[in-house]
Formats: structure tokens, sequence, C-alpha cells
């Protein structure tokens, strides 16, 4: 299974961008990079996701590397319901016309107030 | 605008007992999964069903069972409980893919204790 690598926690200051990191080295040519959050005792809320280009929506920018072995979640400004755990995660095919994320441990964002 | 619904929220069992987690989503979605989450830990898939009337097993299938009833609900069993299987439980629905690119809606969890 395709793997991604992020930092366990990272601390931002409320109303300052926040810049998320994420390394997938053996991303293949057709994996979708997702990016999901869990706020404390719910579950994960989609976020965004992209494949090659950068991609922005109302929650937040994702950068692309131009190699696809990285990618960057931003938030412009961040608050304190963004605190939450922060998972990069492949969208890999699994067979049978089938895709399947696969969950690591993700990073741990504090906001300060 | 329900999205995904899990009943019940929170469960206690006696190890050996049986149990079925409910799910329902009024997306008209194609797929469905089944997740647990440790404390500290990512979710891991235990079952999901790509279509109605499919099955297939995920990281960690052992103990539980599944059933697609239709297309909007997908129901998780535990035959016989064991405290090893203490864990909040998520299900989540989307889109049939075409190329990975459909994003998954999670419901808030069943949080299940086995003593």
């Amino acid at each position: 299974d395709a793997k991604t690598t992020q930092p366990n926690s990272m601390e931002s200051n409320e109303e300052e961008p926040v810049h998320l990191p994420c390394n997938h080295s053996t991303i293949s040519g057709t994996d979708y990079i997702h990016w999901y959050r869990q706020l404390p005792s719910q579950g994960p809320e989609y976020v965004i996701h992209g494949l090659t280009s950068n991609v922005n929506n109302r929650m937040a920018s994702l950068a692309i590397a131009e190699d696809r072995k990285s990618s960057t979640l931003i938030l412009h400004r961040a608050t304190l319901r963004d605190a939450a755990v922060y998972y990069c995660i492949l969208n890999s095919y699994s067979g049978a016309g089938s895709y399947q994320l696969t969950f690591g441990k993700g990073t741990k964002l504090s906001v300060i107030p | 605008n329900a999205g995904v619904t899990q009943t019940p929220k929170f469960q206690v069992l006696k190890t050996g007992q049986s149990m079925t987690l409910q799910c329902a989503q009024d997306m008209n979605h194609n797929s469905m999964y089944w997740y647990r989450q440790d404390p500290g830990m990512g979710l891991r898939l235990i079952y999901y069903s790509a279509s109605e009337g499919t099955t297939d097993k995920g990281e960690v299938p052992n103990g539980y069972n599944v059933s697609r009833l239709n297309k909007r609900e997908f129901s998780l069993r535990l035959e016989s409980a064991a405290p090893s299987q203490t864990s909040v439980y998520f299900c989540a629905s989307n889109n049939k893919q075409v190329r990975g690119n459909q994003p998954q809606h999670f419901g808030d969890g069943t949080r299940l204790s086995i003593l």
C-alpha cells in the first residue's frame, strides 16, 4: 500500500496561516491525494483532494509538488475550530473497481489563542 | 440532510455477547465502509461494500461480519464480542469511484466497550 509521512504534531497561532506537510515518495501516477481532519470525538471530515494541480476550496488549499512526492495542506487563517488531527492519505486502487483510504496517525494541530 | 447515520452512539457489552451496529446513508452512494479506531491511532478498514450486493474484507476483518442490506444500509455484526474489540467504529460512504477522486463521508461513530 502507498504510504504517507506526516509530523506527529504542529502548533499555530490563531489567525495565522498553517502549512501542514506530507511526504508520499512511493505515490503512483493514478493515486489521488486526499486530506481529512478529525475533530475531538467526531468522525473524519473531508477537507480537500487533488491529483497533480494545486487545488483550492472554501476550507483550504492543497499544494502538490511537481514530482508529486510531497504535498502541503494550507489553512489560510487558523481558527480555534481548526484544532484537529489532519490525515494525508493516498486513495489507492485496491482491485475489483475499489479504492481504499489507508489512515496513518496524522498530524495533531494545536491552535494557540 | 442527515448524511451518514450510525446507531447506537454508545454501547457496553459483556464478553461473548453479540451485537449489530447499524449504518444508513441518504446520499444515494454506491460504496460503504466500516472502520475501527483505537486510542491514539488512525482508522483501520474492517469491511467495505463497493456496491449493493458485494462485500469485501479490509485490513482487520477477523471477528466481524457485514451485511449490505440495500443501497442505503450497511451493518456490522460482532458474533461473540471480545475485549480487543473495544473501539470506536465509524461508517462511511461515497460515490462509485472511477479514478479514486470521490471523498468519503463519515458518521459520528459508535463507541463500543466490551467488558
